[in-house]
């Protein structure tokens, strides 16, 4: 296991077009975090797994988005109906979970850009 | 709202000095802060963390600095090179350790 995977790497689409991006933890991780970062910008937090357990929803997860991770190994982000301002790069990590601020293992992201 | 605010101009230096990058938090107190380093089209890497009883951490070339009383987090490069460039986040958990809070980012640039 080398790393957190993520796919695709680019995603171009048609407003109004579904997608869905998958991302693959470093397989011992039990806690998978899904980030979405605008140029210029950090990551911004958007969904929180531990194990199959979605625990945390950012407000900037509307309606359209979707996560999912069945069997608390990989996971999918899915943004139904997507508008330009969806485009951004779009982070997955993953931790260890044990009590304190562990650092998170991130992938290369997947970078969506809505036409 | 919890803030977090790093210099967000791109700092130049000459390649050899020691580069110092500043985090500053508002309206919380965090038990750790995290550093990271990020390329263009990739992916954060984590470099350093630092609990709030420390008052430094070094690895290699990198120290960290946490001043709870100013609210403040200082990244220390020395002997920096060019292939130190990249973008450095300052980040902290955001209680029960669901989600980290980034900055920014401050833009390194270090040339020959």
């Amino acid at each position: 296991d080398t790393g957190v995977s993520q796919d695709p790497r680019h995603k171009i689409t048609k407003r109004g077009q579904n997608v869905t991006f998958r991302c693959d933890p470093i397989s011992e991780h039990n806690r998978l975090y899904w980030y979405r970062q605008t140029l210029g910008q950090g990551p911004e937090f958007l969904t929180y797994f531990q194990n199959e357990a979605q625990l945390e929803k950012s407000r900037l997860l509307s309606d359209r988005f979707s996560a999912e991770r069945p069997k608390g190994s990989f996971s999918t982000l899915e943004i139904q109906r997507t508008e330009q301002g969806d485009s951004a790069m779009y982070l997955c990590a993953s931790s260890q979970g044990v009590a304190g601020g562990n650092e998170q293992f991130f992938g290369p992201g997947t970078r969506l850009t809505v036409l | 709202s919890q803030k977090i605010e790093q210099n967000s101009e791109a700092l130049n230096i000459q390649e050899g000095k020691t580069a110092t990058l500043t985090c500053n938090y508002t309206n919380y107190s965090p038990a750790y802060l995290q550093w990271y380093r990020q390329d263009p089209g990739r992916g954060p890497v984590f470099l350093l963390l630092i609990r709030e009883n420390e008052k430094e951490k070094r690895k290699e070339r990198l120290k960290v600095t946490f001043d709870t009383t100013l609210k403040q987090s200082l990244f220390h490069i020395t002997a920096s090179q060019p292939a130190d460039s990249a973008t450095y986040l300052c980040a902290y958990y955001s209680g029960g350790y669901n989600k980290l809070i980034f900055g920014a980012g401050t833009r390194l640039a270090v040339h020959p």
